[in-house]
C-alpha cells in the first residue's frame, strides 16, 4: 500500500488568503507530482518534480508555486487564493520500473486530495 | 489538443452487466497504465501493460494493451456496484531521459444494484 499524504484533506477560505497544500511520501520517490481535477473529471498536471531542487511547470498553466527541498516533501503554495482556484488537488509519486533496453516506466501512487473551495 | 480520449465519458449499467471501456491516442506509448478513482479519493493503480498485444487479468477486470500500443481496452465481466468510479488510463512516452505520463479525460461508470 502506497504512503503518501496529503493535508489537510479540505480546505475552505476567503479570497485573497495565503495557502500551503502539503504532500509528503515515505517511499523515498524520486519523481513527485501536483494535479489538479474538477469533481469526475480528467487529470491536469500543473507541476512535478525529479528530485530534490528539481521543479518544473506542468501542462497546466497555474498560478501556484511548488518546492522540493527534501526527498519526501512537496508542498504546494498559492499566494492570494482565488475562487478560480477552487478544485481538488492531488499529489502524486512514481518510481522508475526498467525494462529492456533504456525503457521504464512510471507506476504512481496518489495522495487523497486535498477538496479546496475558495469564496 | 487531448492524446488520450476514452469513451465512453458516463457509462450506467446494472449489476451483471459486462462492459467495456477504451482508451485511443494517435501516439505510441511505451506503457500504459488503467487507474479506478472513487468519489473524494485519488485514483488508485490497476494494471501496467507494456507490450503490445499484451493482455492482463485481475479477476473480473481484463485489460488488452494494442498491438501498435496506441490504444487500450479494460473490459469488465459481471459488474457490481464495488466497481462504480471513475477510471482513467495513462499513457507513458519517454521523452528526453524521463517518461512523461499522459492521463486520458476518463470515464465515469456506475453500476446500479
Amino acid at each position: 500500500e502506497a504512503d503518501i499524504y496529503q493535508t489537510p484533506r479540505y480546505l475552505v477560505i476567503g479570497t485573497g488568503k495565503k495557502i500551503t497544500l502539503e504532500c509528503s511520501q515515505t517511499m523515498g520517490h524520486d519523481k513527485m507530482y501536483w494535479y489538479q481535477q474538477d469533481p469526475g473529471m480528467e487529470l491536469h498536471l500543473i507541476h512535478y518534480s525529479y528530485g530534490v531542487n528539481s521543479t518544473e511547470k506542468g501542462d497546466l498553466s497555474s498560478e501556484s508555486t511548488v518546492s522540493r527541498i527534501r526527498t519526501e516533501h512537496f508542498p504546494l503554495t498559492l499566494e492570494s487564493a482565488r475562487p478560480s482556484h477552487t478544485s481538488q488537488y492531488l499529489c502524486a509519486s512514481s518510481e522508475s520500473i526498467g525494462l529492456a533496453g533504456l525503457l521504464s516506466y512510471n507506476e504512481q501512487f496518489f495522495g487523497p486530495g486535498t477538496r479546496l473551495t475558495v469564496l | 489538443t487531448q492524446l488520450l480520449e476514452q469513451s465512453p465519458q458516463f457509462l450506467s449499467i446494472q449489476e451483471g452487466e459486462n462492459l467495456t471501456v477504451y482508451c485511443n491516442s494517435s501516439s505510441v506509448f511505451s506503457s500504459l497504465q488503467w487507474y479506478r478513482q472513487e468519489p473524494g479519493e485519488g485514483p488508485v493503480l490497476l494494471v501496467t501493460v507494456v507490450t503490445g498485444g499484451e493482455v492482463k487479468k485481475l479477476k473480473r477486470l481484463t485489460f488488452q494493451f494494442g498491438d501498435a500500443r496506441k490504444d487500450s481496452s479494460l473490459h469488465i465481466t459481471a459488474a457490481q456496484p464495488g466497481d462504480t468510479g471513475l477510471y482513467l488510463c495513462a499513457g507513458g512516452r519517454n521523452s528526453g531521459g524521463y517518461q512523461k505520463v499522459t492521463f486520458g479525460t476518463g470515464t465515469k461508470l456506475q453500476v446500479i444494484p
